[in-house]
C-alpha cells in the first residue's frame, strides 16, 4: 500500500540558514510525489512535482526536492530561509486506485518556523 | 482568474443543525474534490467528481454527509445532523485532471472552517 511519512512534525530555523524537511515514502511502485505549502489560514498550493523524470525537481520560492529510490526518500530542501516561508509543509504521494484514477495520499505535515 | 471559491469562510452552528458548504471551482476544470483537515486526522479525502459525476465517495464518513454537483461550476457539500465531531476545515479544491496523473496539481479554496457547539 501506499503511505508517506514525514519525519518530523515541527522544524525550527534562523532566516538565511539552510531548510531540510524530511519525507519517506511506500510505495509498491514507482510513484508520483509532491510537496504542497499551506499559509495560516490559507489553502494548499503546489510546490512541486516529481514524476518519474529528473530525480532533482525544483519548484517555487527557491525549493527543490530530491526523490531517492535506494532510500524511499523524497525530502525537501532550501538553501536560505525566508520569514515568509513560515507555513505548513505537506508531502503527498499519488495512489492509483481501482478503477484507474489516481488519489492524493498526504503526509500529516511539517510545521516550518522561521527566526529573525 | 478568482480561484476556488469557497463560502462560508467560517460557520458556527449548534449539534443537530444542518451545514451546507458552497464551492465554486476554476473555470474548465473537470475535477472537483472535497478534503477534510483536523488535527487528529490531517488531511482526508471526503469524495471527487470528475465532470459533475461523484467518482469516489468513500472517504464520507457516514450518511450525514452527502455532496452534489449540479453543475460544472457550482458543488456542494451537506451535513444533516452535524455534531460537534464534524468540527473542521473543509476545502473544496479542483483540477484539470485526476490528480496525481501527469500534473497533479490541486488548486485549492481557502476553506470553510466549520464549529459545531
Amino acid at each position: 500500500a501506499q503511505s508517506v511519512t514525514q519525519l518530523d512534525s515541527h522544524v525550527s530555523v534562523s532566516e538565511g540558514t539552510p531548510v531540510l524537511l524530511r519525507c519517506n515514502y511506500s510505495s509498491s511502485y514507482s510513484p508520483s510525489l509532491f510537496w504542497y505549502v499551506q499559509h495560516p489560514n490559507k489553502g494548499l498550493q503546489l510546490l512541486l512535482k516529481y514524476t518519474s523524470a529528473a530525480t532533482l525537481v525544483k519548484g517555487i520560492n527557491g525549493f527543490e526536492a530530491e526523490f531517492k529510490k535506494s532510500e524511499t526518500s523524497f525530502h525537501l530542501t532550501k538553501p536560505s530561509a525566508h520569514m515568509s516561508d513560515a507555513a505548513e509543509y505537506f508531502c503527498v504521494v499519488s495512489l492509483v486506485s481501482s478503477g484507474g484514477y489516481n488519489k492524493l495520499i498526504f503526509g500529516a505535515g511539517t510545521r516550518l518556523a522561521v527566526h529573525p | 482568474d478568482a480561484g476556488v471559491i469557497q463560502s462560508p469562510r467560517h460557520e458556527v452552528t449548534e449539534m443537530g443543525q444542518e451545514v451546507t458548504l458552497r464551492c465554486k471551482p476554476i473555470s474548465g476544470h473537470d475535477y472537483l474534490f472535497w478534503y477534510r483537515q483536523t488535527m487528529m486526522r490531517g488531511l482526508e479525502l471526503l469524495i471527487y467528481f470528475n465532470n459533475n459525476v461523484p467518482i469516489d465517495d468513500s472517504g464520507m464518513p457516514e450518511d450525514r454527509f452527502s455532496a452534489k454537483m449540479p453543475n460544472a461550476s457550482f458543488s456542494t457539500l451537506k451535513i444533516q445532523p452535524s455534531e460537534p465531531r464534524d468540527s473542521a476545515v473543509y476545502f473544496c479544491a479542483s483540477s484539470t485532471d485526476s490528480a496525481g496523473d501527469y500534473t497533479g496539481e490541486l488548486f485549492f479554496g481557502e476553506g470553510s472552517r466549520l464549529t459545531v457547539l
